[in-house]
């Protein structure tokens, strides 16, 4: 099947500082990833979506400057917190349409990331 | 009013039983319909995908759609231990694209 390798799974960072998070499609071409947030009991909120060599699409009220994502490759898409925050504490997650030959696997997650600014 | 309305739970049912899940939606132009489980500090997987109303069956799992209600559900038969997790729906009106996901109902499966 198709899978989305996603890292650090856990990070704790001073405010002020930058996080990268990576997220790699192992055994296909991801030409689409979204990234997600997730506050605790609640839903999945798409941040933006990011195709490969173009700029990402962000939500409405979700900002670009503070929340990078770069698609350089078709099985490499990061995001990078920068400035963090303790509200930007949360659980990372991205996403990919996977397709491998014929084999449609649909919408592959990552494992997630937890980030925790103190 | 959220796009998607999902009863967070918990739900606790013991080994065996027939278990529930459900959601509710508003807007009618979502046709694909999909229910993920998420264990706890993990990303979602994929249980169902289906199309526009109507069932799907696969092995314990039973996913329906009631377009006309806007209601879905995700029926799990002998419910086992190994199904405790977070399920939750999403859908969207296209193919894959944007999702959007109810807030999950948070399931117990004791043994």
């Amino acid at each position: 099947g198709a899978v989305v390798s996603q890292h650090p799974s856990w990070v704790i960072c001073k405010s002020g500082t930058s996080v990268k998070i990576e997220c790699r499609s192992l055994d296909f071409q991801a030409t689409t990833m979204f990234w997600y947030r997730q506050f605790p009991k609640q839903s999945l909120m798409l941040m933006a979506t990011s195709n490969e060599g173009s700029k990402a699409t962000y939500e409405q009220g979700v900002e670009k400057d503070k929340f990078l994502i770069n698609h350089a490759s078709l099985t490499l898409s990061t995001l990078t917190v920068t400035s963090a925050h303790p509200e930007d504490s949360s659980f990372y997650i991205c996403s990919a349409r996977a397709r491998v030959g014929r084999e449609n696997y649909g919408y592959t997650f990552g494992s997630g990331t937890r980030l925790t600014v103190v | 009013q959220k796009e998607v309305e999902q009863d967070p739970g918990p739900l606790s049912v013991p080994e065996g039983a027939i278990v529930s899940l459900n959601c509710t939606y508003s807007n009618s132009a979502f046709q694909y319909f999909m229910w993920y489980r998420q264990y706890s500090r993990k990303g979602p997987e994929l249980l169902m995908y289906t199309y526009s109303s109507g069932n799907k069956e696969d092995g314990r799992f039973t996913a329906q759609v009631d377009k006309s209600s806007k209601y879905i559900s995700l029926f799990i038969r002998d419910s086992q231990p190994s199904d405790s997790a977070t399920y939750l729906c999403a859908m969207s009106i296209y193919n894959f694209n944007k999702f959007y996901f109810g807030s999950g109902t948070k399931l117990n499966v004791k043994p």
